[in-house]
C-alpha cells in the first residue's frame, strides 16, 4: 500500500480481555517495528521483524505481549489479559531495511484504552 | 546505552518567527538521524532524514543539521506558521545491523497567530 496501515485506530477494552492490533506495512519493506507511546513518555521500542530472521523481542514489557508477522508482511501485536497500564498508543513502522535504509514510515497508531 | 535529549521541552513563538529545535545524543556511532512531527492524537510524520555522512538536509522551510562528532542535531523552521504547531521528535538509528530507533521525548511547539 501507499503507507503503513494500522487497525483499529481506537480500541477500548475491559481489563483482563485480550486484544489484537494489526499493522500492514508498505509493500516491499522488509523491516517492521512496533513502538508504544504512553502518556507523557517517549516512544518505547517493543519488537522488530527483519525479513525471515527471528524477531528481536527485547522490548516487550511482559510475557502477556506477543507479536507475529505472517508471510513477511502483515503483523499482529497481541496483548493478553490487558491491564490499565497497557493503555497507550501503539505505533507500527516499516522500512526498507538493509544498507538501502531510507528511514522509517510510521502508521497513525492504535490508541488502546483499558478500562 | 544511547540517550537522546531534546531541548526545549516546549516552545511558544509568534507567527513568522524563525526558530531552532535542539536534539543531542550520547553515542556518536549512529547510522542516521530522523526528525518527525506528531500532531495531537496522531501518528508520526517523517520530516527529514540525515545520514551519518551528511551535514544537513532541507525541505521547504525546514533545515536539519547534524554534527555527529559532538552528538548534536538542530531543526530550523523558517517563518513559522500556526500550522507548524505540533510535537517534534528526533530519533537516532544506531550503526551496524541494529535497526532500533532511540527517540527523544520531543519538543512541543506552539505558533501563535
Amino acid at each position: 500500500g501507499a503507507g503503513v496501515s494500522q487497525s483499529p485506530s481506537n480500541k477500548v477494552t475491559e481489563k483482563g480481555k485480550d486484544v489484537e492490533l494489526r499493522c500492514d506495512p508498505i509493500s516491499g519493506h522488509t523491516a517492521l517495528y512496533w513502538y508504544r507511546q504512553s502518556l507523557g513518555q517517549g516512544l518505547e521500542f517493543l519488537i522488530y521483524f527483519q525479513g525471515n530472521s527471528a524477531p528481536d523481542k527485547s522490548g516487550l514489557p511482559s510475557d502477556r505481549f506477543s507479536a507475529e508477522r505472517t508471510g513477511g508482511s502483515v503483523s499482529t501485536l497481541t496483548i493478553q489479559r490487558t491491564q490499565q497500564e497497557d493503555s497507550a498508543v501503539y505505533l507500527c513502522a516499516s522500512s526498507l531495511g538493509g544498507m538501502a535504509d531510507y528511514g522509517y514510515t510510521f502508521g497513525s497508531g492504535t490508541r488502546l484504552t483499558v478500562v | 546505552k544511547q540517550e537522546v535529549t531534546q531541548i526545549p521541552a516546549a516552545l511558544s513563538v509568534p507567527e513568522g518567527e524563525n526558530l531552532v529545535l535542539n536534539c543531542s545524543f550520547t553515542d556518536s556511532a549512529i547510522y542516521n538521524l530522523q526528525w518527525f512531527r506528531q500532531d495531537p492524537g496522531k501518528g508520526l510524520t517523517s520530516l527529514l532524514l540525515i545520514q551519518s555522512s551528511q551535514r544537513e538536509q532541507t525541505s521547504g522551510r525546514l533545515n536539519a543539521s547534524l554534527d555527529k562528532s559532538s552528538g548534536r542535531s538542530t531543526l530550523y523552521i523558517a517563518a513559522s506558521q500556526p500550522g507548524d504547531s505540533a510535537t517534534y521528535l528526533c530519533a537516532v538509528r544506531p550503526g551496524g545491523s541494529n535497526y532500533k530507533l532511540t527517540f527523544g521525548k520531543g519538543t512541543l511547539l506552539t505558533v501563535n497567530p
